[in-house]
């Protein structure tokens, strides 16, 4: 069964603006990843927030996390069209299995 | 480097056949998961090992096996194959089987058509 929920499903914006995105889980977690997907090939990570921590930053990535509201959003700035891809946030209980949301298909427009 | 390598990249299979995947992680690495990712939604856990013993199971019926062999290399089968079983399989290696706070390098899979 699916954690988490990523929302929107869909998001097309245009160059150079900032994508957002989110992601609801309903369980305790260690920690959450988020991915990128390239046209339905593998999975790239992209940063790992853990339990204990509110907020990261990786380049034009900002990951934050609420472990109140069970819920966590992803903020790529400044798109670009190379940053098409499916979005997928993913959540681990344990060290044995991540736990994938949907995803979020991002377009950007150029 | 080399990351994870999947093999085949594609195949199609007929129902009720059976087929096997294979996956060479990282060096170094000794844990090994299975995920199935069917069209549209997101990875799902099959299998994980580590140290060639399985350590957690998903989901799946028991069709579904895998192995681990000594060099780390692991394996994926899937006896009497339906159609639902047509999905993109992707392997994981980590570096710590059992460890938590570690990221999965992913391959770039294996999609397999029934027909």
């Amino acid at each position: 069964s699916q954690q988490g929920e990523e929302d929107p499903q869909a998001l097309s914006i245009q160059e150079g603006e900032n994508a957002t995105m989110n992601c609801s889980y309903k369980t305790s977690i260690n920690n959450l990843q988020w991915y990128r997907q390239n046209s339905g090939r593998g999975l790239v990570h992209l940063i790992l927030i853990r339990s204990n921590e509110r907020e990261k930053h990786s380049g034009r990535l900002r990951v934050t996390l609420d472990t109140s509201k069970k819920s966590s959003s992803l903020l790529i700035t400044a798109s670009r069209a190379a940053d098409t891809a499916s979005y997928f946030c993913a959540t681990k209980r344990g060290a044995q299995k991540l736990v994938f949301g949907q995803g979020t298909r991002l377009t950007i427009n150029p | 480097d080399a990351g994870v390598t999947q093999s085949p990249t594609h195949l199609i299979k007929t129902r009720g056949q059976h087929v096997t995947l294979r996956c060479s992680p990282i060096s170094g690495h000794k844990s090994v998961s299975w995920y199935q990712q069917v069209l549209g939604q997101g990875p799902q856990f099959i299998f994980q090992y580590y140290e060639k013993e399985e350590r957690g199971r998903g989901n799946f019926p028991d069709r579904f096996s895998a192995r681990q062999f000594p060099n780390y290399s692991s394996e994926l089968n899937v006896n009497a194959l339906l159609l639902g079983d047509s999905a993109l399989y992707l392997c994981a290696s980590s570096p710590i089987g059992a460890g938590e706070n570690t990221e999965a390098f992913f391959g770039q899979g294996t999609r397999l058509t029934v027909v």
